[in-house]
């Protein structure tokens, strides 16, 4: 199946604890992004890269790092995890600078305790 | 910097009424216009868009209408089902110096009830 498809589903970890969510899509597409959203379901972009350079960088804490070994795959790095981390990380990718639209990941639910 | 502008939610409907979600935005040049839709426990699907003014953008029963001289693109069905219970995001793709990054308006949650 063609898809963006992102592990793990569920993310439970301790405070001060460093997690990754990977992502990889078999779309052929040239931009992936990590977008947060929030307990009352706002969405917020963190990073963005095309052909697997950096080109959004939002105010994220530097915590934060996403990493991309090649353009099918971008993956999430979060050291010493914090309770306000507690949300849904969904990767997202596109073509055309996305306006054609994105196409989503299930997304990654991550509580940290 | 652009922005969107939805109608707050929740919205409950009973089965086969109309429904309406506007949707307002603000942006320089000319973005592409989109809604996604989310079901309970799911990522985001795109459901409609439309990439110039006057297109009409439909998928599903639903439809939305690029209007640059109001600068809206509402979403519109004439019948809904208890499956059409979800949150719906509409969405632009900015463009300019943050060319590709799709901002999302806070999402309506929409419930309908048999």
């Amino acid at each position: 199946d063609t898809a963006v498809s992102q592990t793990p589903k569920y993310l439970v970890t301790q405070m001060g604890n460093d997690k990754s969510i990977k992502c990889e899509q078999n779309l052929g597409h040239d931009t992936m992004y990590w977008y947060k959203q929030d307990s009352k379901k706002f969405l917020k972009i963190m990073f963005s890269y095309n052909n697997k350079e950096l080109i959004i960088n939002e105010t994220v804490p530097n915590r934060f790092s996403p990493k991309s070994p090649d353009k099918a795959h971008l993956n999430l790095h979060i050291n010493s995890l914090e309770l306000g981390d507690s949300a849904v990380y969904f990767c997202a990718s596109s073509l055309l600078w996305g306006r054609e639209g994105y196409t989503f990941g299930s997304g990654t639910r991550l509580t940290v305790v | 910097g652009d922005s969107v502008t939805q109608m707050e939610g929740p919205v409950t409907l009973s089965e086969e009424a109309f429904l309406t979600i506007n949707c307002t935005y603000t942006a320089t040049g000319y973005p592409s216009l989109f809604w996604y839709v989310q079901y309970p426990g799911e990522g985001l699907q795109l459901l409609l868009k439309a990439t110039k003014a006057d297109d009409k953008g439909s998928n599903k029963g639903f439809e939305a209408t690029y209007r640059k001289e109001t600068t809206s693109f509402h979403l519109e069905k004439g019948s809904v089902q208890v499956s059409d219970s979800a949150v719906y995001f509409c969405a632009l793709s900015e463009t300019g110096g943050s060319q590709g990054n799709l901002i999302f308006g806070k999402g309506t949650k929409l419930s309908v009830k048999p």
